[in-house]
């Protein structure tokens, strides 16, 4: 099983450019998530789906969008992008209901020039 | 809303010696999970250890242990036996049940050095 597989790896964006980072899991999970890291900082959610076609806002919201067609997919759109956006993005997918943990992608490095 | 605080910036521990990450958190739901993650530096997250808030024993999970005062609201995550590929990044976040599972907040973190 690949699990969570982002893509790209890392990525240099040039400022007001935009881009999709991508998030596939491969284990029929309901539950998928985008966070992102900045150093000395925890993970903090950007966006979160429950299931197909239902989305919701987390902590940090503004600048990215989401949508989720299909089960397996869950990309994060960065509508025009900024110097603040630069940071490391994880996706993640769990199953949900008790002591589910969630399974995190590797990781995409974003920097925003 | 819940919130997730780790006090210890960085923490040294001796290699085959035990060692506590403190982890308080925050929170009005009467229904929730506790995790524990580790971050090498080469990264990626990893699960290591869960404890719902209705679990009455302390988890366990080989050399990890969770533990779990509901009344002063800590998970604190005990290592034993330190070995040096412990050394890495270690967050302590929290979700709420129902439709918020897999909605985690976590705590900023606690670097962790083994010594040899």
């Amino acid at each position: 099983n690949a699990g969570v597989t982002q893509t790209p790896k890392f990525q240099v964006l040039k400022t007001g450019q935009s881009m999709t980072l991508q998030c596939a899991q491969d284990m029929n999970h309901e539950y998928m998530s985008w966070y992102r890291q900045d150093p000395g900082m925890g993970l903090r959610l950007i966006h979160y789906s429950v299931g197909a076609g239902i989305t919701d806002q987390g902590e940090v919201p503004n600048g990215y969008n989401v949508s989720r067609s299909t089960t397996e997919d869950f990309p994060l759109r960065l509508l025009s992008a900024a110097p603040s956006q630069t940071s490391v993005y994880f996706c993640a997918s769990s199953q949900g209901g008790v002591n589910t943990e969630a399974f995190f992608g590797q990781g995409t490095r974003l920097t925003v020039v | 809303a819940q919130k997730i605080t780790q006090t210890q910036p960085g923490m040294f521990v001796q290699e085959k010696e035990a060692v506590t990450l403190d982890c308080t958190y925050d929170t009005s739901d009467q229904s929730y999970g506790l995790f524990w993650y580790k971050q090498p530096s080469s990264g990626e997250m990893i699960f290591l250890i869960y404890q719902g808030s209705y679990d009455e024993q302390n988890a366990t999970e080989g050399r990890y242990s969770l533990n779990f005062q509901k009344a002063r609201k800590s998970a604190n995550l005990v290592i034993s036996a330190s070995q040096l590929g412990d050394s890495a990044m270690y967050f302590c976040a929290s979700d709420a049940g129902g439709t918020s599972y897999g909605k985690l907040t976590f705590g900023q973190g606690t670097i962790l050095t083994v010594h040899p």
